[in-house]
């Protein structure tokens, strides 16, 4: 069964380190997510692509946080400097195309992120 | 997107049925109920959705009430691997396809 890859799967930074995470979604996906989960929450949309485009980025924190996926296939998210809040899992999803109501996400195993 | 309201946590005995409910008033027409679970340290995983009519599939059933307010999702035989949490999210069908997630109903299946 084909899955959504994440990488790595745990990164330990110190405070005002720059850290990227990489992500490859399902094969054909066109749309891509990247979520924030801190401890103890629900995951919180970071930034949508559909292909190369940025769909929604609303609540990416633009002074730190980048992101990109230049051929519209895999994308990677990036935090510099990074703060001790920043401290969180962050999740990929991909899924077939936004606009396919009843298509589904599929989740990563996502990159568990330590600032110390 | 409407809201969702969860209970905090639930028990349940393995080789139970687990009935997970799952509170959306304020839900319209065009939005759709999505149950996804999370086991620990892992990424959310898909279980079901549905718009009106009841749904089934090799994971779980949900029930949605006539008047679309609530819904239950049913694990009808529960494992020691089914402990996860149980996320309840309702998404417009126009919505760009982003899960709002909220805190969720931690299930302890219990030996």
């Amino acid at each position: 069964e084909a899955e959504v890859a994440q990488s790595p799967r745990y990164k330990i930074t110190e405070k005002s380190q720059a850290v990227a995470f990489w992500c490859d979604p399902i094969s054909g996906h066109a749309t891509l997510y990247w979520y924030r989960q801190i401890l103890g929450q629900g995951p919180e949309l970071l930034v949508q692509f559909q292909d190369e485009s940025v769909v929604d980025d609303s609540q990416l924190p633009k002074d730190r946080f980048s992101a990109e996926r230049l051929k519209g296939v895999d994308s990677t998210l990036k935090i510099q400097p990074a703060e001790l809040g920043d401290s969180a899992m962050y999740l990929c999803a991909s899924r077939t195309h936004w606009g396919k109501v009843t298509d589904t996400q599929y989740f990563g195993p996502g990159t568990r992120l330590t600032v110390l | 997107d409407a809201k969702t309201t969860q209970p905090t946590s639930m028990d349940c005995a393995e080789g139970r049925a687990a009935n997970l409910p799952c509170n959306h008033s304020t839900i319209s027409g065009n939005e759709y109920v999505y149950w996804y679970r999370q086991i620990h340290s892992q990424g959310p995983q898909y279980i079901i959705h549905g718009l009106k009519n009841n749904e089934t599939n090799e994971m779980a059933s949900l029930i949605i009430t006539e008047d679309r307010k609530s819904s239950t999702l049913i694990l009808p035989h529960a494992t020691l691997r089914d402990t996860a949490v149980y996320y309840c999210i309702v998404t417009k069908s126009s919505n760009t396809g982003k899960l709002i997630f909220g805190q969720g109903t931690t299930l302890q299946v219990k030996p």
